[in-house]
């Protein structure tokens, strides 16, 4: 059964630094497309980050050059690494696994953890 | 980068009803458009890819249609679950943005 569980979120004070990572369980992370998508509270989704399985990155560009998605192949696990942060970063962060295959749908949120709340407050 | 506005932004209706909800692109993105699920307190479930293509397990009351960049959502006949938040994401370029969803309450 495919499981993903964040964790790392915490409250952090502007111009912090944080790393968000995600446990994966019955897929492996490294083989897979994966994403990184935020909700700040009462509001809408945005996409942050997605990593492919050959491991090329793109990122939104509220985010650019602050924020770094990873993994690491031995833990099977995703990390979000967060810099620079700012009061508008605060929001719930979730990790999700995309479709994969080889269609465009491939990079397609399919299977999503249940979110880490990160607040960057003074 | 691509914007995507949904209308409208909330919608009451009652069980039983037929709603539809609107996703616009701002430039043309062919079928690759995604539309998601969220219920209070959950995570986004996703409930149909390329625009039109039902993922496995959704209830055959939803379609999706649409193609460049206009695209809907149906639900043809509402059931309690079905009362939630709703958001469409393009998949064409990065960024891969969302609408800013639209809001289904009980009438």
């Amino acid at each position: 059964e495919v499981q993903l569980v964040e964790s790392g979120g915490d409250l952090v004070q502007p111009g912090g630094s944080l790393r968000l990572s995600c446990a994966a369980s019955g897929f492996t992370v490294s083989n897979n497309f994966m994403n990184w998508v935020r909700q700040a509270p009462g509001k809408g989704l945005e996409w942050v980050s997605i990593i492919y399985d050959a491991g090329y990155t793109y990122y939104a560009d509220s985010v650019k050059g602050r924020f770094t998605i990873s993994r690491d192949s031995s833990k099977n696990v995703l990390y979000l690494q967060m810099d620079s942060l700012r009061p508008d970063d605060t929001a719930i962060y979730y990790c999700a696994r995309a479709r994969g295959g080889s269609d465009a749908h491939k990079t397609v949120s399919q299977f999503w953890g249940h979110g880490t709340l990160v607040t960057v407050s003074s | 980068a691509i914007q995507l506005t949904q209308s409208p932004s909330a919608l009451s209706a009652s069980v039983g009803d037929r709603v539809t909800i609107t996703c616009r692109a701002s430039q043309g993105i062919s079928r690759s458009l995604a539309w998601f699920q969220q219920r209070p307190g959950k995570p986004p479930k996703l409930l149909i890819c390329d625009a039109s293509t039902l993922e496995s397990g959704v209830p055959s009351r939803f379609s999706g249609s649409g193609s460049g960049t206009d695209f809907t959502l149906t639900i043809s006949s509402l059931q309690p679950e079905d009362f939630a938040t709703y958001y469409c994401q393009h998949f064409y370029d990065y960024p891969h943005t969302f609408g800013q969803g639209t809001r289904l309450e009980i009438k």
